[in-house]
């Protein structure tokens, strides 16, 4: 158990739809990273918080949006849900804002758009 | 990004061989790097990791190996077990960012 929570586990929904995904990092860490895995272009970074604030941006799209909360859960939003943004998102934390320590990897929410 | 698709290359080893499993990394100003397991249905799990300033690193049962003149890193797995069939995926950090750059993973299949 890597400690990192993400909820729900499966999430089913059709085109058009806005869906939000949850993640609890481990406890004492300050970095949120949300990464998509798809068949085709595996594992890919989207986005980073730290303490709250916007760190890191990757290849995430204008439809795609997230925050991270005063107690430092963070959320994923979704929105104008496409059939290739089925894939599974994971959530991954660690203590540091820059890249010098492993993150810990959730094990992710599957959205599946019909 | 890199792509996995659906045909991942392949380890098939038998329960008690030694595994290794090579990655080709991307960036030379890379100074961080993690090895991950990544079983059906779950998160990328941590195994080792390694700092651009050695050249080796020893946990349990596993080894990584760092080379950065050819930009090569290795995962050693001593006495293979079942258990140890996943994918396995290196990944790379460049000096003063923080985002982890997947490499394409390797499937281990472990026969008993």
């Amino acid at each position: 158990d890597s400690g990192v929570t993400q909820t729900p586990k499966h999430l089913i929904t059709a085109t058009g739809q806005r869906v939000t995904l949850r993640c609890s990092p481990r406890s004492g860490d300050l970095s949120v990273y949300w990464y998509q895995q798809s068949l085709d272009q595996g594992l890919q970074f989207l986005i980073q918080y730290y303490n709250g604030e916007e760190r890191a941006k990757g290849n995430i799209l204008e439809r795609f949006s997230a925050q991270q909360f005063p107690d430092l859960h963070s959320e994923l939003n979704l929105s104008s849900l496409e059939l290739g943004d089925s894939a599974l998102y994971f959530c991954a934390s660690s203590g540091a804002a820059w890249g010098n320590q492993p993150q810990h990897f959730g094990d992710g929410t599957r959205l599946s758009i019909l | 990004g890199e792509s996995v698709g659906l045909h991942l290359p392949t380890l098939s080893v038998q329960e008690g061989d030694n595994s290794i499993i090579n990655c080709a990394y991307s960036n030379s100003a890379s100074d961080y790097f993690i090895w991950y397991k990544q079983e059906s249905g779950k998160g990328p799990q941590f195994i080792i990791d390694i700092r651009s300033n050695m050249d080796k690193r020893q946990g349990q049962r596993v080894t990584v190996l760092l080379n950065k003149t050819v930009k090569h890193l290795s995962l050693q797995i001593a006495a293979t077990q079942p258990g140890d069939s996943a994918v396995y995926f290196c990944a790379e950090i460049i000096a003063g960012y923080s985002t982890l750059t997947f490499g394409k993973g390797t499937m281990l299949l472990v026969s008993p």
